[in-house]
């Protein structure tokens, strides 16, 4: 029973450097979403994929690219990592239609030094 | 801009007292209000909340919206140290949740 499951759990990067993170769901889930979570702030909505084959920006989109490669899996990559993008980063799956709440993983904590 | 605030920031309360957390929104073409609750890892979900004046409730806990007035409460009723974690307000907009900060609450023995 994995519900969201996210990888890697931890990453130390330095600044320029890339990197993806990756999020499986096996709910059969339509909708996916990428998160950060900074102290103070709450999540902010970084992208999000409707459905497969769709994806969109959030409230924070700059610095990331995402990919839906199929159903189940939602990526998200930084191309050139910078300090300001140093946080916890959480994926969430959802059936897509109203009235059901987000399931999230439990969270990727990134820094960049 | 899509907007929700949660008070307090943080509170600190001993065993058995009873606590309030606020969440107040603005939000365009409202959908439905959610409660998460956050210890280490990932967000748990409580409740979520799309008519107004009905009252949602599992165990000590329970929440209630107010749509006219665009906020809702959380009730935790014989706080125990188990409920010490980050409470999270989030609504429901364009197929968006907009997430307030959170609310600390430290449960003391």
């Amino acid at each position: 029973n994995a519900g969201v499951t996210q990888t890697p759990k931890f990453q130390v990067l330095k600044t320029g450097q890339s990197m993806t993170l990756q999020c499986a769901q096996d709910m059969n889930h339509n909708s996916m979403y990428w998160y950060r979570q900074d102290p103070g702030m709450g999540l902010r909505l970084i992208y999000y994929s409707a459905s497969e084959g769709t994806t969109d920006k959030g409230e924070v989109p700059n610095g990331y690219n995402v990919s839906r490669l199929n159903k189940r899996e939602f990526s998200l990559r930084l191309e050139s990592a910078a300090p300001s993008q140093t946080s916890v980063y959480f994926c969430a799956s959802t059936p897509g239609y109203s009235n059901q709440p987000q399931h999230f993983g439990d969270g990727t904590r990134l820094s960049i030094l | 801009e899509d907007k929700v605030v949660q008070s307090p920031l943080s509170l600190v309360v001993h065993e058995g007292d009873t606590v309030t957390l606020n969440c107040s929104y603005e939000v365009t073409n409202f959908r439905s209000l959610l409660w998460y609750k956050q210890e280490k890892k990932a967000p748990t979900f409580l409740f979520m909340l799309t008519s107004s004046g009905i009252e949602k409730k599992s165990g000590r806990l329970s929440s209630i919206l107010d749509k006219k007035e665009l906020f809702s409460i959380l009730n935790i009723t014989a706080t125990q140290t188990g409920d010490s974690a980050v409470y999270l307000c989030a609504v429901e907009a364009r197929n968006k949740l907009v997430f307030g900060a959170g609310t600390i609450l430290r449960v003391k023995s």
